[in-house]
């Protein structure tokens, strides 16, 4: 397995506000980094994958990047649908494993 | 569009099989060159993989639960299934079907989950 790290555990945030999560990888993992969004007691949703590209239909406030060890997603502008857990996910060795999460909560 | 539907016992005695079967509608599960994953997530705790199958028919389980692990195919049927043996209190989670993209191995179509508590 690949640990992968996510800072903060939680965030507040205000709406319009720019906020970023971090995802630290044990290893190196090239760009395989991928980003979800899940909502109380819904599935997890992809945003980002391959560290910086959008999945089809995801808003384009969202935005990923980094490579190796250390990646960002930032949400430019937090709308009210925006608060949610977010995790990450490497995929460069199997199994895939996700960081714990950050919950981006309302200041 | 492609759509995922878990189903199966939502209560499972320790010691005990957990299967679940995973239905998959608007595509098929033999096309392309998806595979086809599970994912389980505790109460109030993050995710954790399971295991993929590929269309092939190939499978690949996380060595943390491999000993007890297996997924399969019904390709006729189009849906794909876990068992999980000799269950225990930790293994109650919401169990989460999806399909998994080539390339960056994403996990692109996720099922709703389905719960299952492990408890006599």
């Amino acid at each position: 397995d690949i640990p992968v790290t996510q800072s903060p555990s939680s965030l507040s945030a205000s709406v319009g506000d720019r906020v970023s999560i971090t995802c630290r990888a044990a290893e190196t993992i090239s760009t395989y980094l991928n980003w979800y969004q899940q909502k109380s007691g819904r599935a997890p949703r992809l945003l980002i994958y391959g560290s910086s590209s959008l999945q089809s239909g995801v808003p384009s406030r969202f935005s990923g990047r980094g490579s190796g060890t250390e990646f960002t997603l930032t949400i430019s502008g937090v709308q009210p649908e925006d608060f949610a857990t977010y995790y990450c996910q490497q995929t460069y060795s199997s199994p895939g494993t996700f960081g714990q999460g950050t919950r981006l909560e309302t200041k | 569009q492609l759509q995922l539907q878990e189903s199966g016992s939502g209560l499972v005695k320790p010691s005990q099989t957990l299967s679940l079967t995973c239905a998959v509608s608007g595509g098929s599960i033999a096309s392309g060159s998806h595979s086809w994953s599970w994912i389980r997530q505790p109460p109030g705790k993050g995710l954790e993989s399971i295991g993929t199958i590929h269309q092939s028919g190939s499978t690949y389980y996380n060595p943390s639960l491999k000993s007890r692990v297996s997924i399969s195919m019904d390709r006729a049927k189009n849906r794909f299934s876990l068992n999980l043996t000799s269950v225990t209190a930790t293994d109650t989670a919401v169990y989460y079907c999806a399909r998994t993209s080539v390339g960056y191995s994403v996990l692109d179509v996720w099922g709703p989950g389905t719960t299952v508590t492990v408890s006599s």
